[in-house]
Order: C-alpha cells, then structure tokens, then sequence
C-alpha cells in the first residue's frame, strides 16, 4: 500500500518568515495530494490541494507543489502569522481498486509554531 | 447544515465492553470513513464506504464494524473494547467517490481503561 513520510515533525518561524513542510509518497498511481490543517482540539481542515497534472497551486500564502517524478510535495506558507500555528498534515489519494475510489493516506503531520 | 457531527465527545470505557461511535452527515455525501489519530501517527483509516450498504476496510479494521443503512449514518462498532483502542475518532465525508474535499466531524476522544 501507499506510505507517505513527513518532515518535519516540529517547524518554528519566525513571524513574518516562510515555512516549508515536505512530503514523499511511494505510490507511483497516487494522483490526489490534500493538505490539512488541525488546531488545538479541533477537526482537521482541508487547506489547499493538487492533482497530479498539475505542478504547482497557489491561494494567497499558501502554495503546493508537485514533482511526480521524484515521487514529492511541499506545502510553502508566506508571510506566516500567529493563525498559522497548527498541525498540517500532507496527504496522497491513491486508486482504490475495489471500488473504483481513492484512499488517503495521510502524513505523520508537522507542528508549526509561529514565533511573534 | 450541520455538516458532520460525532457523538459522543468523549467516552471512557473498560477493557471488553462494547459500544458504538455515531457519525451523520447531512450534505447528502455518498463516501464516509473512519479515522482513528493517535499522537505522531497521522490519521490511520479504519473503514470506509461508498454509500449504503457498501462498506470496506481500511489499514486498521481490527476490532472495528461498520454498517451503513442509509446514506446519512455511519456508526463505528467496538465489539470488545481493548487499551490499544484508546485513540480520538473522526469521521468524515466527501461529495464524490473518490477524493474530493473530505469534511471532518469534531472528533470522539476515547479512553480504553
């Protein structure tokens, strides 16, 4: 099955600085890659996503990028703010064969911290 | 729209007991899943399905049962609870078969005593 590894665990920024959190999929049929961010106590939330046509997506201060060959992706955050502080969590949607579905499998999550 | 919600919030339980985490959704998705998220393990699928009356395992089934009898409810069954179930829950929904936007619910911590 697909595994997806995340790094890194934890991330402290700066206020104001970019945060990158990379991801790496083993599943070379993967075509779906979500991203999520969980507060304290809270739901996790779908914050930005991209498919495999696809090289790079933005929305506002949040990008994604996508190397397939390489089997990688990054989440990139601009300008970082206090609200940023989350887990986030990279994720690949792989085909699911019984049903015709795709399956996530998720990241271990990322711990960042934004420092005023 | 409640979107999805979870109850109960929290539980507490004794190693065997049984019980039942409850999970509806009132967006008239067809995909539902389970999640258990333990700490620095991400979120594992338990079981999923496609719409009622179709269910399939995910990379943790063990100890786990599912049933969907309608496309808004789908309850997560602990047959016999034990201290490896201790974990938080969530359920969650998507509109199409496959891996559109998946809309969590708040969550079921869980402690297994």
């Amino acid at each position: 099955g697909e595994n997806v590894e995340q790094h890194p665990s934890t991330l402290s920024v700066q206020e104001g600085d970019s945060a990158v959190i990379k991801c790496t999929y083993s599943d070379s049929a993967s075509n779906y890659f979500p991203w999520y961010k969980q507060e304290l106590g809270k739901r996790p939330q779908l914050i930005i996503d991209i498919r495999s046509n696809v090289g790079e997506k933005k929305d506002q201060r949040i990008a994604v990028t996508l190397n397939k060959t390489a089997k990688h992706f990054s989440l990139h955050i601009t300008e970082t703010q206090p609200e940023d502080s989350a887990v986030y969590f990279c994720a690949a949607g792989s085909p699911e064969t019984n049903f015709g579905n795709e399956k996530l499998t998720f990241g271990t999550g990322t711990r960042l911290t934004i420092i005023p | 729209n409640a979107g999805v919600t979870q109850t109960p919030k929290f539980q507490v339980l004794k190693t065997g007991q049984s019980m039942t985490l409850q999970c509806a959704q009132d967006m008239n998705h067809e995909y539902m899943s389970w999640y258990r998220q333990d700490p620095g393990m991400g979120l594992r699928l338990i079981h999923y399905s496609v719409g009622a009356g179709i269910t399939d395992q995910g990379e943790v089934p063990n100890g786990y049962n599912v049933s969907r009898s309608t496309t808004e409810d789908f309850p997560l069954r602990l047959l016999s609870a034990a201290p490896s179930q201790t974990s938080v829950y969530f359920c969650a929904s998507s509109q199409t078969r496959g891996s559109g936007t998946q809309y969590f619910g708040p969550g079921t911590r869980l402690t297994v005593l």
